[in-house]
Parts: structure tokens; C-alpha cells; sequence
């Protein structure tokens, strides 16, 4: 089993309002990452926890507040969204945090912001 | 800083019309080249990793090979279900405790009956 689930799919969500995205994954993986991805580009890494810990930000906005509850959750909370920030939004997990090992993705919350 | 071009950046074949992915790379300490597929709206999709130079990966009609500077995805006979957008990441070193793969843009593929 390599799969990583996200809700909700789709969200729309007004500028001043205040919303979660949600990640799972039973793989028993203990690295988490968040990326987001504009429209014919490719995946931007955001946020990477190892071990239940944030390890990595890529200088990410405020806005975006991501947590980790226990090793197989992940969510990203989102406040004050601009316009700009609509996008597919991609949570992903891998085996190990030093190898070079592979990451696999969920299917994505397409985030609209109005 | 890690560099990856893929090209063609669009390619169309004919069903049964062999051809390659070019990804092109430059790291410092790769870790790994990563091959995935991608279908509009949905996540990546884990195809291959590749470690070292002379490397090679086969499923179906997908083969991946590696050199020191880039690598290739060859499709060998698609069908039309094998229109995607194929991406190449690389992991390079270790950054804080976490693999952060750096994507190309990806190639579109488009295979027609």
C-alpha cells in the first residue's frame, strides 16, 4: 500500500476565512512534506517535518501553518489566503529522511481562493 | 543551486512510436533521480528511482537510464493511456533532516490513435 490520502479534493475559501488540509498515510513513513503546485508548473517544495518535527520552511508565508499530530498525519492550516495562493496543494511521504528514497504524493486538494 | 531541464517540453506520438524524455541535471551529491507521471488535477506518480551513473529501470513500456549529466525515460511502443505529464526530481545531499526533491518542468505527452 503507497497510498497517501488528502481532504477534502476541492476547497473554496473566502480571503478572511480559516480552513485545514488534511494528510494521512499508514506506510509507516517518517518523513512528511507539503508542496504546492501552480497550473503547468512544477511542484514547489513548502514545508517538510521528519520525524513529527519541522525541519524544513521554504520561507513560506505566515499564512500557511502547517503541523504534524502524530506520524501519520499532516495538516497545513490556512488564514488570510490571497487570490495568488490558489493552487493544487500536494502532501507526500517517504521511508526515510537521509537516503535518497522516494516520496509518494496524494492526489491533492485543489484550493481555490476568492 | 540544483538544476534539472527537461525537454521536450510537449511531444506528441503516434500510438506504437517509440521515443525518450531528456531530463538534464546539475547537483552537487545526487542522491537520486526520481521519474514520475502525472495526470491533470491529480498528485505525481512514482515511476523509477536511479541512484548512479549506468543505471537502468524498466516497467511496461517505460525504461529509465542514467548517466552523470541526465536521463532519459524511454517509451518504447505507448498507447494512448500513456499521455501524462512526466516530471524529473532530484535529491541532492542532505538538507536539515528532510529529502527535498527539486522538480523540472515536465514533458507532456500526448499519444494519439
Amino acid at each position: 500500500d503507497t497510498e497517501v490520502t488528502q481532504t477534502p479534493k476541492h476547497l473554496v475559501m473566502g480571503m478572511t476565512n480559516k480552513k485545514s488540509l488534511k494528510c494521512e498515510q499508514h506506510m509507516g513513513h517518517r518523513a512528511m512534506y507539503w508542496y504546492k503546485q501552480k497550473a503547468k508548473k512544477p511542484p514547489e517544495l513548502m514545508f517538510v517535518y521528519s520525524y513529527e518535527k519541522l525541519s524544513i520552511n521554504e520561507s513560506v508565508p505566515s499564512r500557511f501553518s502547517p503541523e504534524c499530530p502524530n506520524s501519520s498525519l499532516l495538516n497545513l492550516h490556512l488564514h488570510a489566503l490571497q487570490p495568488e495562493d490558489s493552487a493544487l496543494y500536494l502532501c507526500a511521504s517517504s521511508t526515510s529522511v537521509v537516503q535518497g528514497t522516494e516520496a509518494f504524493f496524494g492526489q491533492g486538494t485543489r484550493l481555490t481562493v476568492v | 543551486e540544483d538544476q534539472v531541464t527537461q525537454s521536450p517540453e510537449a511531444l506528441r506520438l503516434q500510438e506504437g512510436e517509440s521515443s525518450s524524455l531528456n531530463c538534464s541535471y546539475t547537483v552537487s551529491g545526487l542522491r537520486g533521480l526520481f521519474w514520475y507521471r502525472q495526470d491533470p488535477g491529480k498528485g505525481p506518480e512514482f515511476l523509477f528511482t536511479l541512484y548512479s551513473a549506468g543505471e537502468e529501470k524498466e516497467k511496461e513500456r517505460l525504461k529509465a537510464t542514467l548517466t552523470k549529466k541526465e536521463s532519459f525515460l524511454h517509451i518504447t511502443a505507448p498507447k494512448p493511456e500513456d499521455s501524462a505529464t512526466y516530471l524529473c526530481a532530484v535529491q541532492a545531499g542532505l538538507t536539515g533532516g528532510g529529502n527535498k526533491l527539486t522538480f523540472g518542468t515536465g514533458t507532456q505527452l500526448k499519444v494519439e490513435l
